[in-house]
């Protein structure tokens, strides 16, 4: 089955400089990936989702991640931090149609201004 | 955009009642329904695929006569916790795809419904 690792329980950066959000990923076949924020009390907000095709994907608020296979990881990237990126940030693998998304246990990132 | 609406939001009852937590699509149809639990602090923890017009399938470790599941429709499934008690405290987030989308298209997540058993 597949599954994903968040290696970071917290992550903080100043505002203004870049951040990264770990993610690695294992699974038996060619894995879907994907970001998602969460704020207090909410549901998850998609931010964005690996295919197939460019191993850089951009997706919503300025947030990228890039595909490594060689490396398993999909590590989530933001050039500069904003105060209100402060959330709670999912990694989620899957094979074909989401049926069996298998979520990362989160990475609260604080951007502090 | 996908709008997945969950009702209640927040939830407060005594320790043996039942709690019933809705999740309707509103601008599509669902013909998969997935049921998450969230522990603070936690990820979250797939307890069952909600299947229109057909039974639920639940995950390892799921009470499926605790947790009933019921999607009537193409826009409805309902999670209904019987006998509650505290433990079964915690923030239920539910998930919907769109039946006209295949592959690995994204899911449309609910604001989640937090469950609090006194």
């Amino acid at each position: 089955a597949q599954s994903v690792a968040q290696p970071e329980d917290q992550v903080n950066v100043a505002e203004g400089n870049p951040l990264t959000v770990k993610c690695t990923y294992s699974v038996s076949g060619n894995p879907y990936l994907f970001w998602y924020v969460q704020y207090p009390n909410r549901g998850l907000q998609f931010l964005l989702k690996y295919i197939t095709g460019d191993n850089l994907v951009k997706g919503s608020y300025g947030f990228e991640a890039e595909f490594n296979k060689s490396q398993t990881s999909f590590h989530l990237k933001k050039p500069s931090a904003l105060v209100s990126d402060s959330a709670l940030y999912f990694c989620a693998v899957s094979l074909y149609n989401n049926n069996d998304m298998r979520f990362g246990a989160g990475t609260r990132l604080t951007v502090k201004p | 955009g996908a709008v997945v609406s969950q009702h209640p939001s927040w939830v407060i009852c005594k320790s043996g009642t039942s709690v019933k937590i809705e999740c309707r699509s509103l601008d599509f149809q669902a013909t998969t329904m997935f049921w998450y639990r969230q522990f603070p602090k936690q990820s979250l923890m797939l307890m069952a695929t909600s299947n229109e017009g057909s039974k639920a399938t639940y995950e390892q470790g799921v009470e499926k006569d605790k947790f009933l599941i019921n999607h009537a429709s193409l826009t409805l499934s309902t999670l209904t916790v019987t006998s509650a008690h505290p433990e079964d405290s915690s923030f239920y987030i539910c998930s919907a795809r769109d039946r006209y989308l295949s592959g690995a298209n994204v899911l449309t997540f609910g604001a989640g419904s937090r469950l609090t058993v006194l």
